[in-house]
């Protein structure tokens, strides 16, 4: 398709349990992020993929969440170990390069409880 | 540091009637400003954007929004709203020289009443 795609759109999971979330980009956008939304909240920032640099992971709320990003295109976020306060939406957005003026496109997110 | 504001966190409108979201931003120089809807159970949908000329920038489904240096706002408005409006929006400001973060305000939750 044309726009970002998250798989899978909603994950129940157990506490404790590892889950993987996948984010397929917009072709030849080279940027890259992951944000976390809380019911009611705002986005928050989690890691910020641009090309092949090192992504910036400085939004990652702890040591449980990592994020890679494989050849430039497809991203994958983990969460080892969830906890219920991990239960949010997960939005991907990818632009066309990190230049203030490109507009993001999202996807639609992966709803994720945990249980 | 860039900050976005949007005071309003819920705003009730009826259907046929005139709309105006707030945003506020904190930035010294022109930023770049972008206005995002989300209906329920989807990502954030680009209404319009703003990176300089006409201050008055016009955006899909019939939105519009106004930048005013002075007081540093980039408020959203609709003429005549439609029960499909109902969602939730997001004014953000792209990343500046040296960053690459866009800031999003903490969003405005539209209920539109029949």
């Amino acid at each position: 398709g044309a726009g970002v795609s998250q798989s899978p759109s909603n994950k129940v999971t157990e506490k404790g349990k590892d889950v993987e979330l996948r984010c397929d980009p917009i072709s030849g956008h080279t940027a890259l992020y992951w944000y976390r939304q809380s019911l009611g909240q705002g986005l928050e920032f989690l890691i910020y993929f641009q090309g092949n640099s090192a992504p910036d992971k400085s939004g990652l709320p702890s040591d449980r969440f990592s994020a890679e990003r494989t050849g430039g295109s497809v991203s994958t976020l983990t969460i080892q170990r969830t906890q219920q306060e991990d239960s949010a939406v997960y939005l991907c957005a990818s632009s066309l390069g990190y230049l203030g003026n490109q507009p993001q496109h999202f996807g639609d997110g992966t709803r994720l409880s945990i249980l | 540091a860039q900050s976005v504001t949007q005071p309003d966190i819920h705003i009730t409108v009826s259907e046929g009637a005139s709309l105006e979201l707030r945003c506020n931003y904190s930035y010294g120089a022109t930023p770049y400003l972008f206005w995002y809807v989300q209906s329920p159970g989807q990502g954030l949908q680009l209404l319009l954007k703003y990176f300089s000329g006409d201050t008055l920038v016009q955006g899909i489904k019939g939105f519009e929004a106004e930048f005013k240096r002075s007081q540093s706002s980039f408020n959203l408005r609709k003429p005549s709203v439609h029960w499909s409006d109902a969602a939730e929006y997001f004014c953000a400001v792209g990343p500046t020289s040296g960053t690459y973060k866009y800031i999003f305000g903490t969003g405005t939750r539209l209920k539109v009443l029949a």
